[in-house]
């Protein structure tokens, strides 16, 4: 079956650095997205993957390894907006989109 | 500019009775879809639809139904609601190029 495996909650500080991983198997492979979504608010897209690397949006940058099946989420320079859940989405073979469960993200002072 | 527009927001609803969440976007995007979202689960997609006029199941589609008249709008009913259709819909629309998806706000429905 399909399975993307996201940790389910992560705590940090705010000005640090924090990561966040995901892994999957899927059928096939059209590229991996990282949505964050706030409490009781619609996701917003954050990143897009398709190749293998680091892609790099102001403080926040996503990488792919398409060979290990992992991507990871790295914020930095944390402030207490950041604190959401961050969603791991694969785009399969057939361009439908599974999700991951969500990774919540919580900021301390 | 709109983008998505959900209604209603919230709901409460008595198992049994039908009801429709109605989802018009102003973007012209092609494909539209509608999500549930659970606690622990992830985003699991109910129908979708590639295009006006047509439509298609996706994970979960078992109890509810889709139309796509036009380009804009894409109403999700539920024929005869259950307890379990409890969850936060979200109708999602993608411009085709990325495939990078715009949500509504979200419909919170409780049925009792």
């Amino acid at each position: 079956g399909q399975n993307i495996d996201q940790p389910t909650e992560m705590t940090a500080t705010e000005g640090a650095i924090v990561q966040i991983n995901c892994t999957y198997q899927t059928s096939g492979f059209n590229g991996l997205f990282w949505y964050q979504q706030h409490a009781g608010e619609a996701p917003t897209f954050l990143s897009y993957n398709v190749l293998d690397g680091l892609e790099e949006k102001g403080r926040f940058s996503s990488f792919l390894s398409r060979s290990k099946g992992y991507s990871y989420l790295l914020l930095k320079e944390l402030q207490m907006k950041d604190s959401a859940s961050y969603l791991c989405a694969v785009r399969d073979s057939n361009y439908q989109l599974i999700w991951g469960a969500g990774t919540k993200l919580i900021i301390k002072p | 500019i709109a983008g998505i527009t959900q209604a209603p927001t919230s709901q409460i609803l008595a198992a049994g009775r039908r009801m429709t969440l109605r989802c018009t976007q102003d973007m012209r995007h092609n494909a539209m879809y509608w999500y549930r979202q659970d606690l622990g689960l992830g985003l699991r997609l109910i129908h979708y639809s590639n295009t006006a006029g047509t439509t298609g199941k996706g994970e979960v589609p078992d109890g509810y139904s889709v139309s796509r008249a036009n380009t804009d709008d894409f109403p999700l009913t539920l024929a005869s609601a259950v307890p379990s259709q409890t969850s936060v819909y979200f109708c999602a629309s993608s411009d085709g190029e990325t495939g990078e998806l715009f949500f509504g706000e979200g419909s919170r429905l409780t049925v009792l």
